[in-house]
């Protein structure tokens, strides 16, 4: 069974750090491109970052430029989001997913795992 | 970045009814337009992409269309599962990709 599993999430004070992971199984990782996608409560969906299948291209949303680092290991069919100088409005369910990256679609997704920014 | 504008921002419907779900783009995206279906507590699945393409699974009552900046999710003979939450997508170029705020189908 294809799968993605998070987990990292936690409360965390605002301009602290977290490290999500999320681990892949059931189908060639390295395949696809990953991406983190994040839905903050009651709120729609929002784009955080991808990373290429080598790791060598990565893209962000601005708002967590500087802020956030995406990373994969592909012999361990992982991908981790490093989160930093995390701010109040980071408070989300992150979910990982794999990228169709030639057509832009966001394929599979895990469970998501919660992060919330608070003092 | 790309704005994705939908509409309406809910629907109440009964089971049986047809659907029809809007979804905008600032500007043209070409047939780089993707659906997501979400249900409280769960991720997001996908189900149409590229416009008008069903994702493996999908049934054959979800159906896209549109070309450009506009596109419709049309849902025929609605049943009791796709009580749900759906998202627009665009894929175009590079990222930033980005979402509109969501259609809620609720019971009627």
């Amino acid at each position: 069974e294809e799968q993605l599993v998070e987990s990292g999430g936690g409360l965390v004070q605002p301009g602290g750090s977290l490290r999500l992971s999320c681990a892949a199984s059931g189908f060639t990782f390295t395949t696809y491109w990953m991406a983190w996608v994040r839905q903050a409560p009651g709120k729609g969906l929002e784009w955080v970052a991808n990373i290429k299948q080598d790791g060598s291209e990565s893209h962000y949303v601005d708002s967590v430029k500087g802020r956030f680092t995406i990373s994969r290991d592909n012999a361990k069919k992982s991908s981790d989001l490093q989160m930093n100088s995390l701010r109040a409005d980071d408070t989300a369910v992150y979910f990982c997913a794999t990228v169709n990256m030639v057509r832009g679609i966001i394929m599979m997704w895990g469970q998501g795992t919660l992060v919330i920014v608070s003092s | 970045d790309i704005q994705m504008t939908q509409s309406p921002s809910s629907l109440s419907a009964s089971v049986g009814d047809r659907v029809t779900i809007s979804c905008r783009a600032s500007q043209s995206i070409n047939n780089f337009l993707n659906w997501y279906q979400q249900k409280p507590g769960k991720a997001p699945k996908l189900l149409i992409y590229t416009t008008s393409n069903l994702h493996s699974g999908v049934p054959s009552r979800f159906s896209g269309s549109g070309s450009g900046t506009d596109f419709t999710l049309t849902i025929n003979s609605l049943q009791p599962e796709d009580f749900a939450t759906y998202y627009c997508q665009q894929g175009h170029t590079s990222p930033p990709w980005t979402f509109g705020q969501g259609t809620k189908v609720e019971i009627k």
